[in-house]
């Protein structure tokens, strides 16, 4: 299976910050990657399909990049609702590995 | 609306198995893939494995090769996930997510959730 590194592990910042959270595959995977963000006791939502494509609905300071191994989630102005876990997920031929989270605390 | 309804949580003991449900209601249901995916508690996410129900052949994660199965029936739009040989790590809610569709990444509908507890 392919495996997902994501880091940070936890990220501590404050409301109006520019946050970036990187995804790296351990083989390339093209643009086969989605990015979620899951609160406590909720099921994951998701952001970002195909590496950069903005989910119907979701605020337009997510935004999604990266290519082959290298991905990137950015919020551009961090709002007081965007505390909360996020996680990269691959989607190569049949399986779908997940990076190991991204805690983001309040500052 | 698409809406993917679990079933309840179960409470197993070690060695033995169990089987979720996720029903499907609204939108096409064969041809979008349906993933499995568990969250132990207080870790991340963990993909098991997916079907698309036309197709009728699942994929698994090489961690749960042998011990867990997917299967779809069409005929009540319902994806099942059975896992065997239970032991206490297999504490975790249990998702299933549909994607968007085949050949885009990314599951834009999930299942409220189903905790399973593996206790003796």
């Amino acid at each position: 299976d392919i495996q997902m590194t994501q880091t940070p592990s936890t990220l501590s910042a404050s409301v109006g910050d520019r946050v970036t959270i990187t995804c790296r595959a351990s083989q390339s995977i093209s643009n086969w990657l989605a990015w979620y963000q899951q609160k406590p006791g909720k099921a994951p939502k998701l952001l970002i399909y195909m590496a950069s494509s903005l989910e119907s609905g979701v605020p337009s300071r997510f935004s999604g990049s990266g290519s082959g191994t290298e991905f990137t989630l950015t919020i551009s102005s961090l709002q007081p609702d965007d505390f909360a876990t996020y996680y990269c997920q691959q989607y190569n031929t049949y399986s779908g590995t997940f990076g190991q989270g991204t805690k983001v605390e309040i500052k | 609306q698409v809406q993917l309804v679990q079933s309840g949580a179960e409470v197993r003991k070690p060695g033995s198995s169990v089987k979720v449900s996720c029903k499907a209601s609204g939108g096409t249901f064969s041809s979008y893939p349906i993933s499995w995916v568990r969250q132990a508690p207080g870790q991340g996410l963990e993909w098991m494995g997916g079907i698309i129900p036309f197709f009728g052949t699942a994929n698994y994660a090489e961690k749960f090769q042998g011990r867990v199965t997917i299967t779809a029936d069409e005929s009540t739009s319902t994806v099942y996930m059975e896992l065997s040989s239970l032991r206490s790590e297999d504490t975790a809610v249990y998702y299933c997510a549909r994607e968007k569709g085949v050949g885009v990444a990314g599951s834009d509908h999930w299942g409220q959730g189903t905790l399973v507890t593996v206790s003796s």
